[in-house]
């Protein structure tokens, strides 16, 4: 099992474009959560999906909204980036047993 | 406000020497509180969770709502020890996990 999958791994974008990173769950996951990075900070709650909803957002706005695809896998949309969304981004997932969250290793994303 | 707050930057000790790891959390309900952990290149991973009370590579914390912490311990630091450590908070039933900033633990030959 390849645990969780994210792609790509690095990305750079221009100040006012939009970006969309992609995250496969391990095997038996159901439950995705995303996570924003910030250089020398711990990950920040974006949101979580759960049978294809949005259950939970954390502080963040509008522009950044996700989906989750029968399969379980789910897509983070950013629109109208600015440079301070420059960070990693961790895809986290879980089945409905699971008492802790499996994370992948992240996209880097700059904004230039 | 639900806040976790690890106040350690970097910790650098000696191997062999024992390890404490600080964290304290702000949250108005029943905490449930994890270690995660992130070693060189290596993606961030559970070490461990309060309610299940185990010890896992040497390590223990105990939650002691009294001062509302959750101290990652170790009584002999190796070297392979050397990691980012964060300590999380479940804020919800959703498991919606807020984390500290995270401390690097450095353990030096």
């Amino acid at each position: 099992d390849a645990g969780v999958t994210q792609s790509p791994t690095h990305l750079i974008k221009t100040r006012g474009q939009q970006v969309t990173l992609r995250c496969s769950p391990k095997s038996g996951h159901d439950t995705v959560s995303w996570y924003q990075q910030a250089l020398g900070q711990g990950p920040q709650f974006i949101f979580q999906y759960y049978e294809e909803e949005e259950r939970q957002r954390g502080n963040f706005p509008d522009r950044f909204s996700g989906h989750q695809f029968p399969n379980y896998s789910s897509e983070l949309n950013v629109n109208a980036l600015l440079l301070g969304d420059s960070a990693l981004y961790l895809c986290a997932s879980r089945g409905s047993w699971d008492y802790g969250y499996t994370f992948g290793s992240g996209t880097r994303l700059t904004v230039v | 406000a639900q806040r976790v707050t690890q106040p350690e930057k970097l910790l650098s000790v000696f191997k062999g020497a024992p390890v404490e790891l600080k964290c304290n959390y702000s949250y108005s309900g029943s905490p449930e509180l994890f270690w995660y952990v992130q070693y060189s290149r290596q993606r961030l991973q559970l070490l461990l969770r309060h309610i299940s009370r185990e010890s896992i590579k040497g390590f223990t914390a105990d939650l002691n709502k009294g001062e509302t912490s959750f101290h990652l311990k170790k009584p002999f630091a190796q070297e392979e020890d050397s990691a980012m450590y964060y300590c999380a908070l479940n804020s919800g039933g959703y498991n919606k996990l807020i984390f500290g900033a995270g401390t690097r633990l450095a353990v030096h030959p």
